[in-house]
């Protein structure tokens, strides 16, 4: 089945780690996108990339970075810049184009990242 | 920049009923609007969208209204199930790309 999957599902960071969020689609879609959720909030971008070796930053890029090597995958690294790491963090992918309309961002799962 | 809100954060229906949750927006060149449906620990899930070419949209029990006069957009759910009681996002385009700005959010209850 086409999908996003995301890994681990729960990840835990000690002080001053660096952490890698992994996130890969085989939806065949251009665009991927990372969030981040916080309780009771909505979403909020972090970076997003709309094609291969390409990205760019959300409304809360500081402390993380990421790489589009592949278009399959989009990978988040949290450094240990980001002093409020625990989250909930999400990864999503759509088709984008020249002369595709907005198309639905589709979701995994999440990372649930917490400081030990 | 765009700001996007629902006006309830908690919702209560019964089994049954019709539900309405609402959302504001405020960037009046936002031109796709979207709804997705959050269960506990996992990702949204794509409901429904709109265009700004559009008021209305109709999906399977639900339907989305767009007025871009007073830059409000709905979700209406017909006969509510148990099923339906999630976190209801709405989420906004503006013309320039294809970033969504994200509402904080309603959570629906069904109760029997």
């Amino acid at each position: 089945d086409g999908g996003i999957t995301q890994s681990p599902k729960y990840l835990f960071r000690k002080e001053g780690q660096n952490v890698t969020l992994s996130c890969e689609q085989n939806l065949n879609h251009d665009a991927m996108y990372w969030y981040r959720q916080d309780p009771g909030q909505g979403l909020r971008l972090i970076y997003y990339s709309q094609i291969v070796n390409d990205f760019q930053k959300g409304d809360i890029a500081e402390g993380y970075s990421v790489s589009r090597e592949k278009k399959e995958s989009f990978p988040l690294t949290v450094t240990s810049a980001q002093k409020n790491p625990t989250a909930f963090y999400l990864c999503a992918s759509s088709m984008v184009g020249a002369g595709v309309l907005n198309q639905p961002q589709h979701f995994g799962d999440g990372t649930r990242l917490s400081i030990l | 920049g765009e700001s996007v809100g629902l006006h309830l954060p908690t919702l209560s229906v019964q089994e049954g009923d019709n539900s309405i949750i609402n959302c504001a927006y405020s960037n009046s060149a936002s031109d796709y609007f979207i709804w997705y449906k959050q269960e506990s620990g996992k990702g949204p899930q794509f409901i429904i969208d709109i265009r700004s070419n559009m008021d209305k949209r109709q999906g399977q029990r639900v339907t989305v209204l767009l007025n871009k006069t007073v830059k409000h957009l709905s979700l209406q759910i017909a006969a509510t199930q148990p099923g339906d009681s999630a976190v209801y996002f709405c989420a906004a385009s503006p013309n320039s790309g294809y970033a969504l700005n994200f509402g904080k959010g309603t959570s629906l209850l069904v109760t029997p």
